[in-house]
C-alpha cells in the first residue's frame, strides 16, 4: 500500500530564510509521481511542484525545489527566501495507479508560519 | 494560465437534500477526479473519470454519489441525499494523462459544502 508521511505538523521560519518541509513515502511501485501542494487558509489547493520517479534531476519551480532522494524514499520541499505569503498548510502527495486510473494519496500536512 | 474552476465556492444545505457541485476541467485534459477534505483531515480520493465513465472509486463513493460529464466542458458531482458527515471541501482535479503514472495534476479552488 502507498503511504505518505509528513512528520512536521508545524514549522516556523523567519522571513527571507530557507525552509525544508519533510516528506517520506512508501511504495512498491517503480513508477510514481510526487507532488507538493499549498493550501492557504482560504482552502484552495495550489499545485507547487512535481517530480517523477524516473526524473534524474530534482524539480525546481521558482523558489520551490524538491529534494528527491529515491533510495531513502524522501521528497522534501525546499522553499528559498520565505515570504509572509508562504504561510499555509503544505501537503505532500504521491500518485499511483489503481487499476487503470491514477490517484493521489496525501500526507497529513505541515502548517508553515513565516515570521516577519 | 489554464485552471480548473469550481462552482459554487460554498454551499449550505439541509440534511437529506440533493447537491450538485460543478467543475470545469482544463480544456485539453482527459482525466477528471473528485477529492474531498473534511475539516482538519487529509485529502481523500473519491472517484476518477475517463472517457465518460468512472475509472476507479473509493469506499467513500457509495450509492449516494454520482458523477457525470453532461456536456463537453462540465464535470459534476451529485450527492443525492446529503448527510451531516458529507460536510467537507470538495476538490475537482484534472490531468492530461492518467493511464501512466506521470505528469502534473491540477486542482480547482474547491467547493465547501456545509450540511445542517
Amino acid at each position: 500500500a502507498q503511504k505518505i508521511t509528513q512528520t512536521q505538523p508545524g514549522m516556523f521560519v523567519q522571513e527571507k530564510e530557507a525552509v525544508t518541509l519533510d516528506c517520506t513515502y512508501d511504495t512498491s511501485d517503480q513508477s510514481y509521481g510526487l507532488f507538493w501542494y499549498k493550501q492557504p487558509s482560504s482552502g484552495e489547493m495550489i499545485f507547487l511542484i512535481y517530480q517523477g520517479s524516473y526524473d534524474e534531476q530534482n524539480a525546481t519551480e521558482g523558489r520551490y525545489s524538491l529534494n528527491f532522494q529515491k533510495a531513502r524514499k524522501s521528497a522534501n520541499l525546499v522553499i528559498s527566501a520565505s515570504q509572509l505569503g508562504d504561510s499555509a498548510m503544505y501537503f505532500c502527495a504521491m500518485s499511483f495507479l489503481l487499476g487503470s486510473a491514477r490517484q493521489l494519496t496525501f500526507g497529513s500536512g505541515t502548517q508553515l508560519t513565516v515570521l516577519p | 494560465e489554464p485552471e480548473v474552476t469550481q462552482t459554487p465556492s460554498h454551499q449550505v444545505t439541509q440534511m437529506g437534500q440533493e447537491v450538485i457541485l460543478r467543475c470545469v476541467p482544463i480544456s485539453n485534459h482527459l482525466y477528471f477526479y473528485w477529492y474531498r477534505q473534511i475539516l482538519g483531515q487529509k485529502v481523500e480520493f473519491l472517484v476518477s473519470f475517463y472517457n465518460n465513465e468512472i475509472s476507479e472509486k473509493s469506499e467513500i463513493f457509495d450509492d449516494q454519489f454520482s458523477v457525470e460529464r453532461p456536456d463537453g466542458s462540465n464535470f459534476t458531482l451529485k450527492i443525492r441525499s446529503t448527510k451531516l458527515e458529507d460536510s467537507a471541501m470538495y476538490f475537482c482535479a484534472s490531468s492530461e494523462v492518467g493511464r501512466t503514472n506521470t505528469g502534473e495534476l491540477f486542482f480547482g479552488e474547491g467547493s465547501r459544502l456545509t450540511v445542517l
